[in-house]
């Protein structure tokens, strides 16, 4: 079946300390890739996503690149800021035709930045 | 702008007992789940709802749960008898459409639920 693996968090980085959390997948077929953010207190918000093989999602200075031949979608920033402190959750969601389409989701990796 | 709702955020409850936990999705959305996350662990999906009946569930999806939409707006998740390890936190998320890879889920702030 799908999977999502991420990297074990806490992280914790000093600000404008550059950010990379790995994510690597295992799904049939096409799937969608997602990274969500999980600010304290609040619900899981997209970030960003990207829907085929190559595409770069962005926002707010976070990127990550889709890639087929190393079944990875590695969130990065050049800057963190302490605004990130954030749980991040990559996730995936199959391609194709067919009723709604559950999301799975990695465990989640802690971000803490310090001043 | 607007956003899924869920209610109660904390609620406690003694192991057997039914529980309710209420979400209200974003009113022009069409499909809606449900996902827990037991503490430390991943998030998993429960459920996923349209058309008022169910698209699909997941294995822990048994027959103790169950969802309802009662009113064309609430989404409710029913826990007939609880044990402790139902204790978790629960997402309730809405989308616009269903299968196309670009459609977002909107997640809601969660439920924490405690079986004591």
């Amino acid at each position: 079946g799908n999977s999502v693996t991420q990297m074990e968090g806490p992280v914790t980085l000093s600000e404008e300390a550059f950010l990379t959390i790995n994510c690597t997948y295992t799904a049939t077929g096409y799937p969608s890739l997602f990274w969500y953010v999980q600010y304290p207190g609040e619900g899981l918000q997209l970030l960003l996503k990207a829907t085929k093989a190559d595409d770069k999602g962005s926002n707010k200075g976070f990127e990550a690149t889709y890639r087929k031949e190393t079944t990875s979608f590695h969130l990065e920033k050049g800057s963190v800021q302490v605004s990130d402190s954030a749980v991040y959750f990559c996730a995936l969601k199959k391609g194709g035709t067919g009723t709604a389409s559950k999301l799975t989701f990695g465990t989640g990796t802690r971000l803490q930045v310090t001043l | 702008e607007p956003e899924v709702t869920q209610t109660p955020s904390h609620q406690v409850t003694q192991m057997g007992q039914e529980v309710i936990l209420r979400c209200v999705p974003i009113s022009n959305h069409l499909y809606f789940y449900w996902y827990r996350q037991i503490l430390g662990q991943k998030v998993e999906f429960l459920v996923s709802f349209y058309n008022n009946e169910i698209s699909e569930k997941s294995e822990i999806f048994d027959d103790q749960f169950s969802v309802e939409r009662p009113d064309g707006s609430n989404f409710t998740l029913k826990i007939r008898s609880t044990k402790l390890e139902d204790s978790a936190m629960y997402f309730c998320a809405s989308s616009l459409a269903g299968t196309s890879g670009g459609y977002e889920q909107f997640f809601g702030p969660g439920t924490r639920l405690t079986v004591l």
